[in-house]
Formats: structure tokens, sequence, C-alpha cells
């Protein structure tokens, strides 16, 4: 079955320092990616996605992430974070050819501290 | 352009009710899916409609339902509720046109509080 893992709950970083938060899929067939990030009271955002080709993929605000298909893994990572990446970030995998039917990670919440 | 509108923001009901959510898309989007999010179980998949048609389905029971009209628009219903049925159920619009190039707009979301 297909399932997504996002293995840190909380992660606290400094302002200014860089980021890696970490997803482990489990899917047959190539995978869609994707990187979400929610807000309080802006709803969930499209950060990033991967379909194919280059599997280093750039984003909004600066994100990154880079699937890598021998350890079943599309980490994120931003070089430095700002205050206002602090946050609610969720992996997910898509189930369907369009990308539009997701299964999410449980999702890391994101501290910046100053 | 609006975005995907969720009515209604907020809602109470008791158990044994039954209850009906809608949302309207970006125009122009002909898909629209439904997500259940719970502080324990996270971000679930309910259901796609793509062209009123239902495409893709979770693993939900038969009491959530969902349905699309032409115009786009979707609705979905939960009968008979739950305690457990209290979340924040999202959806999200695409125009869903190609394959796997798609971005899901998310909408604010409706809170469902069960009595």
């Amino acid at each position: 079955a297909q399932s997504v893992t996002q293995p840190d709950i909380h992660i606290t970083v400094s302002e200014g320092a860089s980021l890696e938060l970490r997803c482990n899929y489990s899917y047959g067939a190539t995978p869609y990616l994707f990187w979400y990030v929610q807000s309080p009271g802006q709803g969930l955002q499209l950060l990033l996605k991967y379909f194919s080709g280059d599997t280093l993929v750039q984003g909004i605000k600066g994100f990154e992430a880079e699937f890598k298909r021998s350890q079943s893994s599309f980490n994120l990572r931003k070089p430095s974070v700002h205050w206002s990446d602090a946050a609610e970030y969720f992996c997910a995998v898509g189930i369907n050819q369009a990308g539009t039917a997701l299964i999410f990670g449980k999702g890391t919440t994101l501290s910046v501290s100053s | 352009k609006a975005g995907v509108t969720q009515t209604p923001r907020y809602l109470i009901k008791t158990r044994g009710q039954q209850v009906t959510l809608s949302c309207s898309p970006i125009s122009g989007h002909r898909s629209v899916s439904w997500y259940q999010q719970t502080p324990g179980q996270g971000l679930q998949f309910l259901f796609e409609y793509f062209s009123e048609t239902q495409r893709n389905k979770g693993n939900f029971p038969g009491r959530f339902s969902g349905r699309q009209f032409s115009n786009s628009r979707s609705e979905m219903n939960v009968s008979t509720l739950e305690l457990g049925d209290s979340a924040l159920y999202l959806c999200a619009s695409s125009l869903a046109v190609g394959t796997g190039t798609e971005k899901l707009f998310f909408g604010s979301g409706t809170q469902l509080s069960v009595l």
C-alpha cells in the first residue's frame, strides 16, 4: 500500500541556519511527489513537485527537494531559514496519474528561533 | 481570480445527524478532491471528482459520500455522524488536464465539530 513517512514530528531551527525535512515514501510505480506547507490562516500551499526528469527540484520561497529512488526519499531543503518559514510541512505522494489524489505524511512542524 | 471557496466555515452537529459541506472550485477547474484533517490521523484523502464522476476514492466508510455538479461545484455528505468525524474538511481543485502535472489549490476548509 502507498504510504508516506515523515520521521520528524517537530523541528526547531535557528534563523539563518539550513533546514532539511525528511520524507520517505512507499509506492510501487514511479511516484509523483509533493511538498505542501500549511500556515495558520493561509491554508495548504504547494512548495514543489516531482514527476520525472531532474531529481533535484526547485520550488517557491527558496526551497528545493531531491528525489532519491534508491532510498525512497524526497527530502526538503532550504539553505537559510527565515522566521516566516515557521509552519507545518507535508510530504505527499500522488496515487493517480493526474496527481490530484494524494496520500500525505503526518507532517513536520517547523519552529524558527531567533 | 477567486480561490477555492468552502462553506460553511464552521459547523456544529450532534451524533447521528447528517451534514453537507460545499466546495466551489476555481473557475475552469474540473477536478475537486476532498481531504479530512485531524490531529491524530493527519490529512487523509476522501475522494476525487472529475467531470461529475468519482475518479478516485480513499479508505473511508460509505457514510462519506460526495457528488459534483455540471458547474464543477462539489458537495460532500456525511451521514450518521460519529464523534470521530470531528475534523477540518479540506477541498482542493485543479485543472486536471494533463498527466501528473497538476497543482492542487486548497480551500480554507470547513471545521466540523460533532457533539
